[in-house]
């Protein structure tokens, strides 16, 4: 089984509609992230947190909000979706060192 | 700021050929750095990792990286490209407390028969 896994993997959804993005993991890991990959943009840092009272704004945190459950589950929410919120997005758990990758959730906001 | 720059947006080469995607980077002490690679349709997956030490880091999938100081550069290499290497590679670097990556806008790497 995948270490970290990301649900959905696609999703299709009109504007203005709230969309969930569920990350969860069985590394054991504190540190997890959500980043938002955009061609010829690379990854971009949404949020992130170090555990399950401490969540930190990234870069391009407007408009996502995010909710840490527990230790193994880290979820992205768009409150109100836009189009260019049209992104794959991925999910990172982190040692503390090096950072594990989700499959990505490709979102597409018509 | 950490920061790092991938001047290849795309690099094709031939199989069996050598390859070279660049990475320059700008980090305020010793750096870590980090290349990844991502295949179609998949997450991110570590090729290596500099720390410290020798300077020349070996990787998975017969990947290599030479950490040059004077050069900030941290040059991702393989002697001979197979065609399942076609993907997009990632330079990455942490921010001062290593609290997160700060990554590269990355090269798609193509091979050609």
């Amino acid at each position: 089984d995948a270490d970290v896994t990301q649900t959905p993997r696609n999703r299709i959804t009109k504007t203005g509609k709230r969309i969930m993005l569920e990350c969860s993991q069985t590394k054991g890991h504190d540190r997890m992230y959500w980043y938002r990959q955009d061609p010829g943009l690379g990854l971009q840092l949404i949020y992130y947190s170090f555990d399950v009272k401490d969540i930190n704004k990234g870069e391009i945190s407007d408009g996502y909000s995010v909710s840490r459950q527990a230790q193994a589950k880290f979820s992205l929410s768009l409150e109100s979706a836009i189009p260019n919120q049209t992104a794959l997005y991925f999910c990172a758990t982190s040692d503390g060192w090096e950072q594990f990758f989700g499959p990505g959730t490709r979102l597409t906001v018509l | 700021a950490q920061s790092v720059t991938q001047p290849d947006i795309h690099i094709t080469v031939s199989e069996g050929a050598s390859l070279e995607l660049r990475c320059n980077y700008s980090y305020g002490a010793t750096p870590y750095l980090f290349w990844y690679v991502q295949s179609p349709g998949q997450g991110l997956q570590l090729l290596l990792k500099y720390f410290s030490g020798d300077t020349l880091v070996q990787g998975i999938k017969g990947f290599e990286a030479e950490f040059k100081r004077s050069q900030s550069s941290f040059n991702l290499r393989k002697p001979s490209v197979h065609w399942s290497d076609a993907a997009e590679y990632f330079c990455a670097v942490p921010n001062t407390g290593f609290q997160k990556l700060v990554f590269g806008t990355g090269t798609r790497l193509l091979v050609s028969p």
